[in-house]
C-alpha cells in the first residue's frame, strides 16, 4: 500500500513567486493534515481537513497560504507570494476517520525561498 | 494547551552505548505520547506511542519509552546504539479532544552515533 506522497520533494523559488505543494494521502484516509518545520524550530500544525472540509486552520501563518482539498482526495498548499520566512519543510499526514487512529506522515517538501 | 520539551538538540553516543533521549510534556488532558524518527532524506516515521494501559511501551528497532505521569516525562531509550540509529528524533503529544489527532512536536534531537 502506498504511503503519503508529497510533491515536489524540493522547491527553490524566488521571493514573490508562487509555489504549490501537493499531498496525496493514503487511500481511504479522510483526515489530512499539513505541518511545517521552519529551520531550527518545532514542527508545527498548519491545518486539518476532513474529506474536502477544513476543520481547523488555526495554524495557518497568514493569508498568503491557501490550502485546498477538492473532492476529498489530494490536497494542495499554495503560497502566494512567497516570502523568505516561508522556507522550511512542509509535511503532510493522513489518518482514518475513526478516533485514536495513527497519522502517517509523508517525506515532506523542502521549500527554499531566496 | 499542550507543549513538549526535548532536552538536548544534539546527543552523541558511542556505538553499543545506551541511548537516552529526554522528553517532558505538558497537557491539560490525558495525553497521547509519541516518538517519531526522521532518517536522512526520509519522512517522519512513528517509532512508538503511548495511549493508555502499560506505561512502558516498546517500539521498532529496539527502542522503548516509559510514560511517567508524576514526572510528566516520556524518555526514549535503547540499550545499545547502532550506527543506523543516527537520525533526528521527535517527541510529540496529542489529544483527540477535537475528534482528530492534532500533534504538538518537540524541537527534535539529532542523535549521532560514534563508531
Amino acid at each position: 500500500e502506498a504511503g503519503v506522497t508529497q510533491f515536489p520533494s524540493h522547491s527553490v523559488i524566488e521571493k514573490g513567486q508562487t509555489v504549490t505543494l501537493r499531498c496525496d494521502p493514503i487511500s481511504g484516509h479522510d483526515n489530512l493534515y499539513w505541518y511545517r518545520r521552519v529551520m531550527g524550530k518545532e514542527i508545527k500544525f498548519l491545518l486539518h481537513f476532513v474529506k474536502e472540509s477544513k476543520q481547523d486552520e488555526s495554524g495557518m501563518p497568514n493569508n498568503r497560504f491557501l490550502a485546498e482539498r477538492t473532492g476529498g482526495t489530494y490536497s494542495t498548499l499554495k503560497v502566494q507570494p512567497a516570502e523568505l520566512e516561508d522556507s522550511g519543510v512542509y509535511f503532510c499526514a493522513s489518518s482514518q476517520l475513526q478516533m485514536n487512529t495513527e497519522a502517517f506522515f509523508g517525506q515532506g517538501t523542502r521549500l527554499t525561498v531566496v | 494547551a499542550q507543549s513538549v520539551t526535548q532536552l538536548g538538540s544534539h546527543v552523541s553516543v558511542s556505538e553499543g552505548a545506551l541511548v537516552l533521549l529526554r522528553c517532558n510534556y505538558s497537557s491539560s488532558v490525558p495525553p497521547y505520547l509519541f516518538w517519531y524518527v526522521q532518517y536522512p532524506n526520509q519522512g517522519l516515521q512513528l517509532l512508538l506511542k503511548y495511549t493508555t494501559g502499560a506505561t512502558l511501551v516498546k517500539g521498532i528497532n529496539g527502542f522503548e519509552a516509559e510514560f511517567k505521569k508524576s514526572e510528566t516525562s516520556f524518555h526514549l531509550t535503547k540499550p545499545s546504539a547502532h550506527m543506523s540509529d543516527a537520525a533526528e528524533y521527535f517527541c510529540a503529544v496529542s489529544d483527540f479532544s477535537g475528534g482528530y489527532q492534532k500533534v504538538t512536536f518537540g524541537i527534535g534531537t539529532k542523535l549521532q552515533v560514534i563508531p
